[in-house]
């Protein structure tokens, strides 16, 4: 199995800043054939479901706000939330579907500080 | 407008089989992979399967042994059954749409495009 590793396991960020939430493939999730990262990120808030933000690394779904975005490559993504809203806190995963067998990151939990 | 709804029991018993079924509507059912995913209290997501329209499978190995997903076309209905259950299995069990993309050569699967609600099935006697 592709582990997925996420960093940091929680964060606290002040409304209007930015932050950031890393993910760490064990092994490359680059597919070379198309030069797409098999990667997605989910925001999760409780009593909802998982909803898709990101995928293919950097693809924001349509209707997700344009202060979320995702970036990197190979084993090493980062979402990014340019101006946090008090609507942004959830907990946050990536997930790899480079193998059919998929995996997610831990989460990461985002508070306002 | 892409809906899916999880339904069965709230509470199984230790030994015996989880059942859920997930009714869906919106989209073609052979674009995509119909699939279960399963949190923990407290923990995060777990992939338990997929099975396309064809009746094709594929379950998480560490799961395999116990799991069963079918589908029903007629009905736009696909089903978990998990056997020999444990507290283990307690979570909140969701279905979802997978997407795939393909090529002249193949295709691949994707990510989890929609999700139900989820229902919470605690194993207790």
């Amino acid at each position: 199995d592709i582990v997925m590793t996420q960093s940091p396991d929680s964060l606290a960020v002040s409304l209007g800043e930015r932050a950031t939430i890393n993910c760490k493939s064990s092994q490359s999730v680059l597919d070379t054939s198309t030069n797409r990262n098999s990667l997605a990120w989910y925001q999760h808030k409780p009593g909802q479901p998982p909803r898709l933000l990101i995928y293919w690394a950097s693809t924001r779904v349509s209707g997700v706000p344009d202060r979320f975005s995702g970036s990197g490559s190979g084993t090493d993504f980062t979402l990014t939330i340019s101006s946090l809203q008090a609507e942004d806190v959830a907990v946050y995963y990536c997930q790899q579907y480079f193998s059919p067998s998929v995996t997610f990151g831990q989460g990461t939990k985002l508070e306002i500080k | 407008q892409v809906q899916l709804q999880e339904s069965g029991p709230g509470l199984v018993k230790p030994s015996e089989t989880l059942s859920l079924t997930c009714t869906f509507s919106g989209g073609s059912i052979s674009d995509y992979y119909w699939s279960w995913i399963r949190q923990p209290p407290g923990k995060g997501l777990e992939w338990i399967g997929y099975i396309y329209y064809s009746g094709t499978t594929d379950y998480n190995p560490s799961l395999k042994s116990r799991v069963t997903i079918s589908i029903d076309t007629s009905k736009n209905q696909f089903s978990l059954k998990l056997t020999s259950v444990t507290a283990a299995d307690t979570a909140v069990y969701y279905c979802a749409r997978r997407t795939r993309s393909c090529s002249s050569l193949s295709c691949n699967l994707d990510y989890f495009d929609y999700w139900g609600q989820g229902t919470l099935v605690t194993v207790s006697s």
